[in-house]
């Protein structure tokens, strides 16, 4: 395995399930993310662990809980989701320096396409 | 007014044709510019990085950044049909190096 793998690549679920997305990279980085991606919006960041400690939270509502294990894997944790939480979810990896900086460059994930109903 | 305007397009052109895509945004403090390229039921990938003003060539592209108009470009020329795909500006600066992305333009080249 090469990059960053998420799965799963397609879940669809209920307002009322819980089901989790799992996200791994194999590049030795030491920050993960997740975005949330919609038809015709910008990419929004919702979180960001640096060496295993989320530095981030971008107002994302409970019902998301990110988990990070260890500097290579990655998941979020769903329950009681809405319609419109339906998009494409992307995990990426950077490495950054010991002041948490990093160059910019994002390696993404292909995404898990998620259909709430 | 948005930190990042980009036009999402769509935009179709023919095979061999310059295309021009751009962006803007009102925050002075970035500094980092990139472009990302984003083939449908991928994730997004690197295509281009720029620091500052300037331009910065890597064979068929060209990223210019105009610091002082708060414009970025990329251009592609002699485009091919796997140019195809959604490009994607984000630019990032001050201490915490977070990237904002533009929406992405859906760029088509029909062969």
């Amino acid at each position: 395995e090469t990059g960053v793998t998420q799965t799963p690549r397609h879940l669809v679920m209920g307002m009322t399930n819980k089901k989790s997305l799992k996200c791994e990279q194999h590049l030795g980085h030491n920050a993960m993310y997740w975005y949330k991606q919609s038809a015709k919006k910008p990419l929004e960041l919702m979180f960001v662990y640096n060496f295993k400690e989320q530095t981030e939270n971008n107002s994302v509502p409970s019902r998301f809980s990110p988990e990070c294990p260890n500097s290579s894997h990655l998941f979020l944790h769903l329950h009681t989701l809405q319609p419109e939480d339906s998009a494409l979810y992307l995990c990426a990896s950077s490495q950054r320096d010991l002041r948490g900086a990093h160059t910019g460059e994002l390696f993404f994930g292909e995404g898990s396409r998620l259909t709430v109903l | 007014q948005k930190e990042v305007e980009q036009d999402p397009g769509p935009l179709s052109v023919p095979e061999g044709a310059i295309v021009s895509l751009n962006c803007t945004y009102s925050n002075s403090a970035f500094q980092y510019f990139m472009w990302y390229r984003q083939y449908s039921r991928k994730g997004p990938e690197l295509l281009m990085y720029t620091y500052s003003s300037g331009n910065k060539e890597d064979g068929r592209f060209t990223a210019q950044v105009d610091k002082s108009s708060k414009y970025i470009s990329l251009f592609i020329r002699d485009s091919q049909p796997s140019d195809s795909a959604t490009y994607l500006c984000a630019m990032s600066g001050g201490s915490n190096y977070k990237l904002t992305f533009g929406k992405g333009t859906l760029l088509t080249v029909n062969p």
